[in-house]
C-alpha cells in the first residue's frame, strides 16, 4: 500500500529540548511539505521540499529545520528556539510542486506537547 | 499573504439534511481544492477544481470554482453520520497553496 507515514503520533518535549518528527513516503513523490495545524486556523506551512537536497522555507520556519537527504524522507526538527511548538504536525507529499499536480496527499499527523 | 475565508465555522445538522459551505479571498486562485479531516488524522482530498466556474461531482459532493475565481462552493446533499468531521478548502495560485479555517460538521442521527 502506497501512502505517507509519520511518527510518532504523539510526542512530547521538555523546555529546551530538540524533538524530530519522522515523515516518510513511499508514493514516489517528488515533493514533500511540512504543515503546522492549530485549532481553528487553517494549515500553515513550515517548510517545504522539491526535489532531494534541497527545502524552502515556508511561512513560518522559525524555530524549525528540515533535511531531504532521501526522496522517501523528509524529518522535521523542532528546535528549543521554537517557543509555541504545542500544534498537530501534518507532513504531506505531491508529485511535482508543478502547475496541475497539486494534489497533497497527507500522513496522520504528530500531536506535539510541551512538558 | 492570500487570505480564505471559509464558513461557516461549524455547522449542526439532523441526518439527511443538505450542507453547503463557502470560501472565499480577495485574490484569485487557479485551483480550488476541498479536503476533509477526520479527529486525528490527515486531511483527504474529496474534490479539485481547475477552471473557472467549473462543477465537479464525488458521489454526494458537488463543488464549484466561482466564475471571479475568488470562490468556491462545497454541497453535501443527503448527510450521514460518517460526514462528520472538519472540510478545508485550499487555493492554489501557481505554486503558492492556502488553507481556510476548517468548517466543523456535527451530523445527529
Amino acid at each position: 500500500d502506497g501512502g505517507i507515514t509519520q511518527s510518532p503520533k504523539y510526542l512530547f518535549r521538555k523546555e529546551g529540548q530538540n524533538v524530530t518528527l519522522s515523515c516518510e513516503q513511499n508514493l514516489n513523490h517528488d515533493a514533500m511539505y511540512w504543515y503546522r495545524q492549530d485549532p481553528g486556523q487553517g494549515l500553515r506551512l513550515i517548510y517545504y521540499s522539491q526535489i532531494v537536497n534541497d527545502f524552502q522555507k515556508g511561512d513560518i520556519a522559525e524555530g524549525y529545520s528540515v533535511s531531504r537527504e532521501k526522496k522517501e524522507s523528509f524529518p522535521l526538527t523542532v528546535t528549543s528556539a521554537q517557543k509555541n511548538p504545542t500544534a498537530f504536525y501534518l507532513c504531506a507529499s505531491s508529485a511535482s510542486t508543478g502547475v496541475g499536480n497539486e494534489k497533497l496527499f497527507f500522513g496522520s499527523g504528530t500531536q506535539l506537547s510541551v512538558l | 499573504g492570500q487570505q480564505l475565508n471559509q464558513s461557516p465555522q461549524s455547522m449542526f445538522i439532523q441526518e439527511g439534511e443538505d450542507v453547503s459551505m463557502n470560501c472565499t479571498s480577495s485574490s484569485i486562485f487557479n485551483t480550488w481544492l476541498w479536503y476533509k479531516q477526520d479527529p486525528g488524522e490527515g486531511p483527504v482530498l474529496l474534490i479539485a477544481l481547475y477552471k473557472a466556474g467549473e462543477l465537479t461531482s464525488n458521489g454526494r459532493l458537488t463543488a464549484q470554482f466561482g466564475i471571479t475565481r475568488k470562490d468556491s462552493f462545497l454541497n453535501i446533499s443527503a448527510s450521514i453520520p460518517s460526514d462528520v468531521g472538519i472540510y478545508f478548502c485550499a487555493g492554489r495560485f501557481n505554486n503558492d497553496m492556502r488553507f481556510g479555517a476548517g468548517t466543523r460538521l456535527t451530523v445527529k442521527p
